[in-house]
Protein backbone atom coordinates (compact mmCIF):
# COMPACT_ATOMS: atom_id res chain seq x y z
CA UNK A 1 0.00 0.00 0.00
CA UNK A 2 1.36 3.33 -1.02
CA UNK A 3 0.94 6.32 1.39
CA UNK A 4 2.44 9.92 1.74
CA UNK A 5 2.42 12.37 4.35
CA UNK A 6 3.57 15.90 4.21
CA UNK A 7 5.66 17.51 7.22
CA UNK A 8 6.75 21.18 8.07
CA UNK A 9 5.56 24.30 9.33
CA UNK A 10 2.13 25.59 9.18
CA UNK A 11 3.09 29.31 9.89
CA UNK A 12 5.99 31.23 7.79
CA UNK A 13 6.56 35.17 7.84
CA UNK A 14 6.71 36.71 4.38
CA UNK A 15 10.21 36.58 2.88
CA UNK A 16 11.08 33.37 4.76
CA UNK A 17 11.96 29.80 3.52
CA UNK A 18 9.52 26.96 3.06
CA UNK A 19 10.78 23.51 4.05
CA UNK A 20 8.37 20.98 3.50
CA UNK A 21 9.07 16.71 3.87
CA UNK A 22 6.83 14.25 2.15
CA UNK A 23 7.84 11.03 3.49
CA UNK A 24 6.22 8.27 1.72
CA UNK A 25 6.13 4.08 2.05
CA UNK A 26 4.99 2.17 -0.24
CA UNK A 27 7.37 2.40 -3.49
CA UNK A 28 11.08 3.38 -4.20
CA UNK A 29 11.87 6.77 -6.02
CA UNK A 30 14.49 4.43 -7.58
CA UNK A 31 12.58 2.54 -9.31
CA UNK A 32 11.78 3.37 -13.06
CA UNK A 33 9.09 5.35 -13.87
CA UNK A 34 8.64 6.18 -10.52
CA UNK A 35 8.54 9.48 -8.57
CA UNK A 36 7.44 12.02 -6.35
CA UNK A 37 5.22 15.57 -7.15
CA UNK A 38 4.64 18.19 -5.47
CA UNK A 39 1.12 20.32 -6.15
CA UNK A 40 -0.48 23.30 -4.59
CA UNK A 41 -3.71 24.72 -3.68
CA UNK A 42 -4.78 28.09 -2.27
CA UNK A 43 -7.82 27.93 0.03
CA UNK A 44 -10.65 28.40 -2.53
CA UNK A 45 -8.91 27.94 -5.83
CA UNK A 46 -7.43 25.25 -8.18
CA UNK A 47 -4.56 22.82 -8.12
CA UNK A 48 -1.23 24.12 -9.14
CA UNK A 49 1.48 21.55 -10.13
CA UNK A 50 4.74 23.42 -8.67
CA UNK A 51 7.74 20.45 -8.74
CA UNK A 52 8.90 16.39 -9.83
CA UNK A 53 11.49 14.29 -9.00
CA UNK A 54 12.27 10.98 -10.58
CA UNK A 55 14.97 8.59 -9.93
CA UNK A 56 18.72 9.66 -10.40
CA UNK A 57 17.92 13.14 -9.65
CA UNK A 58 15.63 14.04 -13.00
CA UNK A 59 13.80 17.29 -11.79
CA UNK A 60 10.95 19.50 -13.05
CA UNK A 61 9.63 22.47 -12.14
CA UNK A 62 6.83 24.99 -12.81
CA UNK A 63 8.67 27.50 -14.83
CA UNK A 64 6.62 30.24 -13.31
CA UNK A 65 8.48 29.61 -9.78
CA UNK A 66 11.86 27.81 -10.97
CA UNK A 67 13.35 30.53 -9.29
CA UNK A 68 12.58 29.61 -5.67
CA UNK A 69 12.06 26.18 -5.90
CA UNK A 70 14.10 23.19 -5.32
CA UNK A 71 13.55 18.96 -5.00
CA UNK A 72 15.50 17.07 -3.67
CA UNK A 73 15.48 13.30 -2.58
CA UNK A 74 16.55 11.31 0.13
CA UNK A 75 16.36 7.28 -0.82
CA UNK A 76 17.65 6.36 2.58
CA UNK A 77 15.17 7.93 4.71
CA UNK A 78 12.05 7.41 1.69
CA UNK A 79 11.52 11.67 1.98
CA UNK A 80 11.39 14.15 -1.05
CA UNK A 81 11.68 17.57 0.47
CA UNK A 82 10.64 21.01 -1.31
CA UNK A 83 12.27 23.71 -0.25
CA UNK A 84 10.35 27.00 -1.41
CA UNK A 85 12.31 30.72 -0.71
CA UNK A 86 11.01 34.02 -0.02
CA UNK A 87 7.95 33.25 0.53
CA UNK A 88 5.09 35.72 0.09
CA UNK A 89 1.02 36.06 1.11
CA UNK A 90 -0.24 34.80 -1.88
CA UNK A 91 1.72 31.36 -1.64
CA UNK A 92 -0.86 30.51 1.23
CA UNK A 93 -1.88 27.20 0.13
CA UNK A 94 -2.62 23.79 1.10
CA UNK A 95 0.64 21.71 -0.31
CA UNK A 96 0.18 17.75 -1.26
CA UNK A 97 2.59 15.34 -2.55
CA UNK A 98 1.30 12.64 -4.48
CA UNK A 99 2.87 9.87 -5.61
CA UNK A 100 4.30 9.90 -9.32
CA UNK A 101 3.96 6.93 -12.23
CA UNK A 102 4.45 6.59 -15.83
CA UNK A 103 3.13 3.59 -17.65
CA UNK A 104 3.46 3.25 -21.26
CA UNK A 105 0.35 4.24 -21.98
CA UNK A 106 0.09 7.34 -19.40
CA UNK A 107 1.40 9.16 -16.80
CA UNK A 108 -0.57 10.06 -13.39
CA UNK A 109 -0.63 11.45 -9.57
CA UNK A 110 -1.47 8.74 -7.42
CA UNK A 111 -2.12 8.37 -4.42
CA UNK A 112 -1.61 11.20 -2.81
CA UNK A 113 -0.47 12.69 0.91
CA UNK A 114 -3.20 14.53 2.87
CA UNK A 115 -1.55 17.65 2.37
CA UNK A 116 -0.84 20.52 4.45
CA UNK A 117 -2.19 23.80 5.06
CA UNK A 118 0.72 26.54 4.86
CA UNK A 119 0.36 30.23 5.66
CA UNK A 120 2.31 33.07 5.25
CA UNK A 121 1.75 36.19 7.48
CA UNK A 122 3.37 38.46 9.76
CA UNK B 1 2.30 26.47 -20.74
CA UNK B 2 -0.91 24.72 -22.32
CA UNK B 3 -3.94 26.48 -21.18
CA UNK B 4 -6.79 24.04 -20.36
CA UNK B 5 -10.49 25.20 -19.38
CA UNK B 6 -13.27 22.72 -17.92
CA UNK B 7 -16.82 23.56 -18.64
CA UNK B 8 -19.15 23.91 -16.88
CA UNK B 9 -17.52 25.29 -13.59
CA UNK B 10 -19.93 24.02 -11.89
CA UNK B 11 -23.01 22.19 -12.13
CA UNK B 12 -25.97 20.98 -10.21
CA UNK B 13 -27.56 17.45 -10.55
CA UNK B 14 -29.87 14.61 -9.41
CA UNK B 15 -28.89 11.15 -7.57
CA UNK B 16 -28.79 9.16 -10.75
CA UNK B 17 -28.22 11.61 -13.61
CA UNK B 18 -26.00 11.54 -15.81
CA UNK B 19 -23.17 13.99 -16.05
CA UNK B 20 -20.59 15.59 -18.39
CA UNK B 21 -17.36 17.35 -18.07
CA UNK B 22 -15.50 18.93 -20.29
CA UNK B 23 -11.69 19.57 -20.82
CA UNK B 24 -10.29 21.76 -23.74
CA UNK B 25 -7.11 22.52 -24.49
CA UNK B 26 -5.46 25.17 -26.13
CA UNK B 27 -3.30 22.59 -27.94
CA UNK B 28 -2.88 19.08 -29.05
CA UNK B 29 -1.78 16.89 -25.98
CA UNK B 30 -2.88 13.31 -27.68
CA UNK B 31 -4.53 11.56 -24.78
CA UNK B 32 -2.18 12.72 -21.98
CA UNK B 33 -4.97 13.91 -19.62
CA UNK B 34 -5.88 13.02 -16.08
CA UNK B 35 -9.38 13.32 -14.36
CA UNK B 36 -9.04 14.07 -10.40
CA UNK B 37 -12.04 14.07 -8.02
CA UNK B 38 -11.30 16.21 -4.87
CA UNK B 39 -13.76 16.41 -1.31
CA UNK B 40 -13.64 19.13 0.45
CA UNK B 41 -11.42 19.33 2.72
CA UNK B 42 -9.31 16.09 1.26
CA UNK B 43 -6.70 15.41 -1.29
CA UNK B 44 -7.28 14.97 -4.63
CA UNK B 45 -8.01 10.95 -6.20
CA UNK B 46 -7.18 10.04 -9.26
CA UNK B 47 -10.24 8.62 -11.26
CA UNK B 48 -8.84 8.11 -14.77
CA UNK B 49 -5.54 9.05 -17.18
CA UNK B 50 -4.69 8.86 -20.41
CA UNK B 51 -7.94 10.15 -21.16
CA UNK B 52 -9.62 6.77 -20.87
CA UNK B 53 -7.96 4.63 -18.83
CA UNK B 54 -10.31 3.77 -15.09
CA UNK B 55 -7.85 3.93 -12.29
CA UNK B 56 -7.82 0.65 -9.94
CA UNK B 57 -10.62 0.57 -8.02
CA UNK B 58 -13.07 3.40 -9.20
CA UNK B 59 -16.35 2.65 -10.11
CA UNK B 60 -16.87 1.80 -13.49
CA UNK B 61 -20.08 4.70 -13.60
CA UNK B 62 -17.42 6.81 -14.55
CA UNK B 63 -16.06 7.14 -17.89
CA UNK B 64 -13.06 9.48 -19.75
CA UNK B 65 -12.96 10.18 -23.27
CA UNK B 66 -10.80 12.47 -26.03
CA UNK B 67 -7.48 12.99 -27.56
CA UNK B 68 -5.76 15.84 -29.24
CA UNK B 69 -7.53 19.09 -27.33
CA UNK B 70 -11.12 18.08 -26.46
CA UNK B 71 -11.84 15.78 -23.54
CA UNK B 72 -14.74 14.19 -21.57
CA UNK B 73 -15.45 12.86 -18.20
CA UNK B 74 -18.93 11.09 -17.83
CA UNK B 75 -20.44 10.24 -14.61
CA UNK B 76 -23.25 7.45 -15.65
CA UNK B 77 -25.48 7.39 -12.98
CA UNK B 78 -24.95 10.03 -10.43
CA UNK B 79 -24.41 8.83 -6.42
CA UNK B 80 -24.29 10.71 -3.12
CA UNK B 81 -20.91 9.98 -2.73
CA UNK B 82 -19.91 11.50 -6.58
CA UNK B 83 -20.70 15.07 -5.43
CA UNK B 84 -17.30 16.69 -5.31
CA UNK B 85 -15.10 19.29 -7.70
CA UNK B 86 -13.26 17.59 -10.72
CA UNK B 87 -10.19 18.78 -12.26
CA UNK B 88 -8.63 17.84 -15.45
CA UNK B 89 -4.37 17.90 -16.16
CA UNK B 90 -2.67 17.85 -19.01
CA UNK B 91 0.28 15.52 -18.68
CA UNK B 92 1.68 15.46 -22.50
CA UNK B 93 4.32 18.34 -21.85
CA UNK B 94 6.10 20.65 -18.88
CA UNK B 95 4.32 22.63 -16.98
CA UNK B 96 1.68 20.14 -16.12
CA UNK B 97 -1.18 22.43 -16.18
CA UNK B 98 -5.07 21.95 -14.29
CA UNK B 99 -8.26 22.46 -15.62
CA UNK B 100 -10.49 25.25 -13.00
CA UNK B 101 -12.22 22.80 -11.45
CA UNK B 102 -16.14 21.54 -11.85
CA UNK B 103 -18.01 21.69 -8.71
CA UNK B 104 -21.00 19.27 -8.81
CA UNK B 105 -23.33 20.15 -6.05
CA UNK B 106 -26.79 18.58 -5.38
CA UNK B 107 -30.01 19.61 -6.94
Amino acid sequence: QITLKESGPTLVKPTQTLTLTCTFSGFSITSSGVGVGWIRQPPGKPLEWLALIYRNGDKRYSPSLENRLTITEDTSKNQVVLIMTNMDPVDTATYYCAHRRQEIIGNYFGPWGQGILVTVSS
Amino acid sequence: AIQMTQSPSSLSASVGDRVTITCRASQGIRNDLGWYQQKPGKAPKLLIYAASSLQTGVPSRFSGSGSGTDFTLTISSLQPEDFATYYCLQDYIYPLTFGGGTRVEIK
